[in-house]
């Protein structure tokens, strides 16, 4: 069963406009969030991280939201930029071995 | 910076050969994760690896196994292989529990 989904996996925006990817999980437990970014033919990387102890967290053009009552997380990038043009994976820790649980990604493209 | 290497970014191997795939970090970490990743199914965890000698099972480690002599390397192994283990495998080290995961450039594999 996925724990942490993402339901749209395909977004196209516009540069200069907002991007919002969205991602939910079932397991309260979980206590740390992390969003990855994953070119073609390369290995994700990581991007922003938030805390459960937290409901927001930014750097520079990228923001994550958590609202844990609703199990939901979302990354905002703002202004979009064609170099953000890739897969975004969301990932929550938890579990036994306190490992992560990922997403099954959204891929973004940004329009010129 | 932390780097994570895969000793093949493409491999391709007939159904019942016996697949090795290696992964080598530089920065002493503890964990040390195997995922595959499909369209529409995310990042899986196959397996994983607090230190060495030591391994436990992810969600889908059926059909795998891994081995972990040095601390450094981190091997996965396709007893078998099969047409369905046809996918991109990418391992990935943390430090601790704390940390989120550098990933390696990933390997294509495919079984024909």
């Amino acid at each position: 069963d996925q724990q942490v989904k993402q339901n749209s996996p395909s977004l196209s925006v516009q540069e200069g406009r907002i991007s919002i990817l969205n991602c939910d999980y079932t397991n309260s437990m979980f206590d740390y969030f992390l969003w990855y970014k994953k070119y073609p033919a390369e290995g994700p990387t990581f991007l922003i991280s938030i805390s459960s102890i937290k409901d927001k967290n930014e750097d520079g053009r990228f923001t994550v939201f958590l609202n844990k009552s609703a199990k939901h997380l979302s990354l905002h990038i703002v202004p979009s930029q064609p170099g953000d043009s890739a897969v975004y994976f969301c990932a929550a820790r938890g579990g036994t071995g306190n490992q992560f649980y990922f997403g099954t990604g959204t891929s973004l493209t940004v329009i010129p | 910076d932390v780097k994570v290497t895969q000793s093949s970014r493409y491999l391709v191997k007939r159904t019942g050969e016996k697949v090795f795939l290696e992964c080598v970090q530089d920065m002493d970490h503890e964990n040390m994760f195997w995922y595959r990743q499909d369209p529409g199914l995310g990042l899986r965890l196959i397996y994983f690896s607090y230190d060495v000698k030591m391994k436990e099972k992810g969600d889908i480690p059926e059909g795998y196994s891994v081995s972990r002599e040095k601390k450094e390397r981190f091997s996965l192994i396709l007893e078998s292989a099969s047409t369905n283990q046809t996918s991109m495998y990418l391992c990935a080290s943390s430090l601790d529990e704390n940390y989120g995961y550098t990933f390696g450039s990933g390997t294509r594999l495919t079984v024909v």
